[in-house]
């Protein structure tokens, strides 16, 4: 079954404890990104990744760490989490050609700074 | 700047009535469209989109979508809504280079029974 995992799908965490959220895809999909979602503001793009090795900025990646050093992968790090930070997070991936703006989403990830 | 508007932040319609879920965007070329669709406590699933051809769009759900270029709306319909319709709708557009989604505020959906 086509899916887009993430881990963990909760977590409470206090200030400046380093945090990692991991997202995995089994579609073998090139493109993967992370989003966050407020209330009223939709989902905003933190970071997005083209292929292995190859990451940049989305709309709001202050605070946000990626890195890509597998296909499958897509982790998602806070350095230095601040309660601003608290926010729903979603991985999602796309493939290519004919359905190459299609995004696929993950489960989310509930994360909660204090 | 792109951006994408869905005017109504809350919409209560009764089950077995018709919904129509406003979205208008601002985009410069020729944009690439969805609706998503997250109920309570799950991710996002993808309701329809529109790239070209026929403006009006079939989605999962029973769900239709118009693409209006000269009003810039991508307005989401369903003509008999049903109880577990009740959920945010998302309308997005794809832009860029890395064909990146802007997202609008969403709109939630209750069903009155």
């Amino acid at each position: 079954e086509a899916q887009v995992t993430q881990n963990p799908r909760y977590l409470i965490t206090v200030t400046g404890k380093k945090l990692t959220v991991t997202c995995s895809q089994n579609m073998n999909h090139e493109y993967m990104s992370w989003y966050r979602q407020d209330p009223g503001l939709g989902l905003r793009q933190i970071y997005y990744s083209m292929n292995v090795e190859v990451t940049d900025k989305g709309d709001v990646p202050e605070g946000y760490k990626v890195s890509r050093k597998e296909k499958r992968n897509f982790p998602l790090i806070l350095e230095s989490p601040s309660p601003n930070q608290t926010s729903l997070y979603f991985c999602a991936t796309r493939g290519g050609g004919e359905v190459a703006h299609t995004q696929y989403f993950g489960p989310g990830t509930r994360l909660t700074v204090l | 700047a792109q951006s994408v508007t869905q005017p109504d932040i809350h919409i209560t319609v009764s089950e077995g009535a018709s919904l129509e879920l406003r979205c208008n965007y601002s985009y410069g070329a020729t944009p690439y469209l969805f609706w998503y669709v997250q109920s309570p406590g799950q991710g996002l699933q993808l309701l329809l989109k529109y790239f070209s051809g026929d403006t009006l769009v079939q989605g999962i759900k029973g769900f239709e979508a118009e693409f209006k270029r000269s009003q810039s709306s991508f307005n989401l319909r369903k003509p008999s809504v049903h109880w577990s319709d009740a959920a945010e709708y998302f309308c997005a557009v794809s832009r860029g280079a890395g064909n990146m989604l802007t997202f609008g505020g969403g709109t939630r959906l209750m069903v009155k029974p």
